[in-house]
């Protein structure tokens, strides 16, 4: 059973910050890492997968870097519209979850 | 563009059977490549995979709900349901219905249904 870590569990920033998320597994899961972000009262939103690929209509802001077992996801500015908590996602074999950012504005 | 709508009751009382379907919409199930998925959020907390179906019947658990959850498609309808057995408090949450490419993430999302379990 693969154990998904995230780091911070929150964080505040400013407008124009960089903001970077890291996510860890239990094992080596390769790039089978996929990243999400949620809004209140919605449904998860898939914004990276295969660790570092930008879903179609994601702004370029949001990047994910990583192999392996340690992976980052990072806005590079910060926006209003970015409050949310993001999640990433294993698929090594069965799918996880890991538990969750929660980023709001400053 | 796909859509997912979850159905089925918000209130079902402990020991029972939680029943939900979602409906597929502008997409044919059978058309292969998607794994359809369900997976929960309990109130104020994460993620967590319940299963996923393929339309040709082949289905895959969460090892930690196997026992209680059975996962069906209905290709005639375009749905597919879940079912999980002998319901506690502990699974009041929302539910939603997804779609995974080939296993690997999941880009279609249902808006979710919160079924809460009491008596």
């Amino acid at each position: 059973d693969i154990q998904m870590t995230q780091s911070p569990s929150s964080l505040s920033a400013s407008v124009g910050d960089r903001v970077t998320i890291t996510c860890q597994a239990s094992q080596d899961i390769s790039n089978y890492l996929n990243w999400y972000q949620q809004k209140p009262g919605k449904a998860p939103k898939l914004l990276i997968y295969d660790a570092s690929n930008l879903e179609t209509g994601v702004p370029s802001r949001f990047s994910g870097s990583g192999s392996g077992t340690d992976f980052t996801f990072t806005i590079s500015s910060l926006q209003p519209e970015d409050i949310a908590t993001y999640y990433c996602q294993q698929y090594d074999n069965l799918p996880g979850f890991g538990p969750g950012t929660k980023v709001d504005i400053k | 563009q796909v859509q997912l709508q979850e159905s089925g009751p918000g209130l079902v009382k402990p020991s029972q059977t939680l029943s939900l379907t979602c409906t597929v919409s502008g997409g044919s199930i059978s058309s292969g490549g998607y794994y359809w998925s369900w997976i929960r959020q309990h109130p104020g907390k994460g993620l967590e995979w319940i299963g996923y179906i393929y339309y040709s019947g082949s289905t895959y658990y969460n090892p930690s709900l196997k026992s209680r959850v059975t996962i069906s498609v209905d290709t005639s309808k375009n749905q597919f349901s879940l079912k999980l057995s002998s319901v506690t408090a502990a699974d009041t949450a929302v539910y939603y219905c997804g779609g995974s490419s080939q296993r690997s993430y999941f880009d279609y999302w249902g808006q979710g249904t919160l079924v809460t379990v009491s008596s």
